[in-house]
């Protein structure tokens, strides 16, 4: 089955600096790759998402780039700010199947 | 219009006990996913429905969990004889792509076994 790894498990930056956070997959068979944002006690929704016919995808200040060869992706949020601090997850999907399969996630959070 | 919806919000349950779990997806939504989340981890699959079908339930712990969508919306997950073990926190998701686009979640179910 699908394994997901997500790095690094927290990161910690100042507001206004850029975070990145990066997973790689094990399954090729995998094609859609969503991201969720999690505030404490509240559920995930997504941010953004990108799918494997497509290298890049960018919306405002979060931007997230696929390597299928290499089996990784990563999210990139520019001009941080304290509401970005979140836990953020990564997925791995193989729409055929439906099956998600989740990173355990990265804790962010911005200082102000 | 209202999302996804999943009562109770939190259920305590003595070990041994069986519990039912609820989950109302967005009107129209064709697909419903149920999920486990423990404590400082992802969710973690745990079965798939498109309509009334149950495509992959290749996620389900043991033969204890058992999910059902008998009319393609509302869906419950029931767990028999908890365990202390399955403390976690269920979320259901629902999605009108089925596997591609976002998967709206519910608020989840908190299950405490003591």
């Amino acid at each position: 089955g699908e394994n997901v790894e997500q790095h690094p498990s927290t990161l910690s930056v100042q507001e206004g600096d850029s975070a990145v956070i990066k997973c790689t997959y094990s399954d090729s068979a995998s094609n859609y790759f969503p991201w969720y944002k999690q505030e404490l006690g509240k559920r995930p929704q997504l941010i953004i998402d990108i799918r494997s016919n497509v290298g890049e995808k960018k919306d405002q200040r979060i931007a997230v780039t696929l390597n299928k060869t290499a089996k990784h992706f990563s999210l990139h949020i520019t001009e941080t700010q304290p509401e970005d601090s979140a836990v953020y997850f990564c997925a791995a999907s193989d729409t055929n199947a439906g099956k998600s399969t989740f990173g355990d996630g990265t804790t962010l959070t911005v200082k102000p | 219009g209202a999302g996804v919806s999943q009562s109770p919000r939190y259920k305590v349950a003595k070990r041994g006990q069986d519990v039912a779990l609820r989950c109302d997806p967005i009107s129209g939504h064709v697909s419903l996913f149920w999920y486990q989340q423990a404590l400082g981890q992802g969710p973690e699959f745990l079965t798939y429905f498109q309509n009334e079908a149950q495509l992959d339930k290749s996620g389900l712990p043991s033969d204890r969990f058992f999910a059902e969508r008998p009319e393609g919306s509302v869906s419950t997950l029931k767990i028999q004889r908890t365990q202390q073990e399955d403390s976690a926190v269920y979320l259901c998701a629902s999605s009108s792509l089925g596997g591609y686009g976002e998967q709206y979640f519910g608020p989840g179910t908190r299950l405490t076994v003591t």
